[in-house]
């Protein structure tokens, strides 16, 4: 069975230091993507990053890194220089082969908080 | 432009009524997406569209009946709903249903049954 894990509800992060988000999957597919996305209290889920398991560099967007450690089978998110606008939820997901592409396995998210 | 569009943003209505939730994207996505999110959990999925076709359906109770009328439109029918169906209603889609495609998300609709 698939299955991301989140192990952290919530996190606090000071202005303009970066912020490392956990996620560990678990998956018996030979090809899966891993994808980070971010949840303002607007609603939208919106896009941030995505890692290909075949990928051998880690994939970066801008402020957004993931640290891909496939032995470990993680998938950390890493935002360099955090803004207020941040704050949100953030949710790790994954999409594999066996699964057809149609299901995203979500992980249970953690909220980050950036304080002034 | 990667933009999913979602209406209506807000409805209430009564376990009697009849709605609809309307999704549009222009991208030329092939796969589309319905979701439900409760507070604080991650989406949970629904029904899922690939090239107009039902692909996936979540064993969603029949009280939500979903219509892809073609490739840019997707709506959800909503009839008699319960109280606990109260809950973010989200579209995506994504380029096709490969599993190296992110879904791009609309706004969502925050339904509340009374």
């Amino acid at each position: 069975a698939q299955k991301i894990t989140q192990t952290q509800p919530g996190m606090f992060v000071q202005e303009k230091e970066a912020v490392t988000l956990d996620c560990t999957y678990d998956t018996s597919d030979p090809s899966y993507g891993l994808f980070w996305y971010k949840q303002p209290s607007s609603g939208e889920m919106i896009f941030l990053i995505y890692q290909g398991s075949y990928d051998q560099q880690n994939a970066t967007e801008g402020r957004y890194s993931l640290n891909f450690q496939k032995a470990r089978k993680s998938a950390n998110l890493v935002i360099s220089a955090s803004q207020l606008g941040d704050s949100a939820m953030y949710f790790c997901a994954m999409r594999g082969f066996y699964t057809g592409g149609f299901k995203t396995i979500f992980g249970a998210g953690t909220r980050l908080f950036v304080k002034a | 432009d990667t933009e999913v569009t979602q209406t209506p943003k807000h409805l209430v209505m009564g376990m009697t009524n009849k709605k609809s939730l309307k999704c549009e994207q222009h991208m030329g996505h092939r796969a589309m997406y319905w979701y439900k999110q409760k507070a604080k959990k991650p989406p949970e999925l629904m029904f899922v569209y690939s090239y107009e076709k039902l692909s996936i359906n979540e064993s969603v109770p029949s009280r939500f009946s979903p219509e892809c009328p073609n490739s840019s439109l997707l709506n959800l029918h909503l009839h008699a709903l319960q109280p606990e169906d109260s809950a973010l209603y989200l579209c995506a889609s994504s380029q096709d249903d490969h599993w190296n495609y992110e879904q791009y998300f609309g706004p969502g609709t925050r339904l509340t049954v009374t």
